[in-house]
């Protein structure tokens, strides 16, 4: 079965330094893998998604993400974070074929310092 | 078009209530999800739907139930709530198309509390 992994919990950056998220993932096939954000009351947000070809993708925002095959990781960056970023941040892995299932890593919340 | 609607936004029961969450859509998708959220886990998969008339177990479906009677809407079922039910209930949506994958779309959430 899949699972991820979002090893930090909390993150606290000050406004206008950069950002990574980290995301580790486990699946036995090549994986979809997705960011999504949730501001504080709200649903959740597509950031960017992966699925194949060029292993850095672009999101909205100014987000982008890298997949590493050889570390099963897919990280978030921002290379300059705003006040507005703050919130909790998730990455999913997908099961194609079955319902297009997501699997959801626990989440990483971000504080931004003004 | 609304995108992703859930009813009620927040309900307090008490332990052996029951309830019925709502989620309604306006994109014509065909696939529909519940999620729960609790703090530190994520979105747990609890049911999901391929189409109207069928339903399927995700990840934790232990203590609910769901029905597709129409496309649009996704029905959540509590029979007798607990309170390791209380948390935050997402319900997302989806479009199909053979052999790609389709962006989930979600609503603002149900915030459960049972006590």
């Amino acid at each position: 079965a899949q699972s991820v992994t979002q090893p930090d919990i909390h993150i606290t950056v000050s406004e206008g330094a950069s950002l990574e998220l980290r995301c580790n993932y486990s699946y036995g096939a090549t994986p979809y893998l997705f960011w999504y954000v949730q501001s504080p009351g709200q649903g959740l947000q597509l950031l960017l998604k992966y699925f194949s070809g060029d292993t850095l993708v672009q999101g909205i925002k100014g987000f982008e993400a890298e997949f590493k095959r050889s570390q099963s990781s897919f990280n978030l960056r921002k290379p300059s974070v705003h006040w507005s970023d703050a919130a909790e941040y998730f990455c999913a892995v997908g099961v194609p074929n079955a319902g297009n299932m997501l699997t959801f890593g626990g989440g990483t919340r971000l504080m931004v310092k003004p | 078009n609304a995108g992703v609607t859930q009813t009620p936004k927040f309900r307090v029961l008490k332990t052996g209530q029951s309830m019925t969450l709502l989620c309604a859509q306006d994109m014509n998708h065909e696939y529909m999800y519940w999620y729960r959220q609790d703090p530190g886990m994520g979105l747990r998969l609890i049911h999901y739907s391929v189409g109207e008339g069928t339903t399927a177990k995700g990840e934790v479906p232990d203590g609910y139930n769901v029905s597709r009677l129409k496309k649009q809407n996704f029905l959540l079922g509590l029979e007798s709530a607990a309170p390791s039910q209380t948390s935050v209930y997402f319900c997302a949506s989806s479009s199909s198309t053979s052999g790609m994958w389709e962006t989930q779309y979600f609503g603002p959430g149900t915030r459960l509390l049972v006590l």
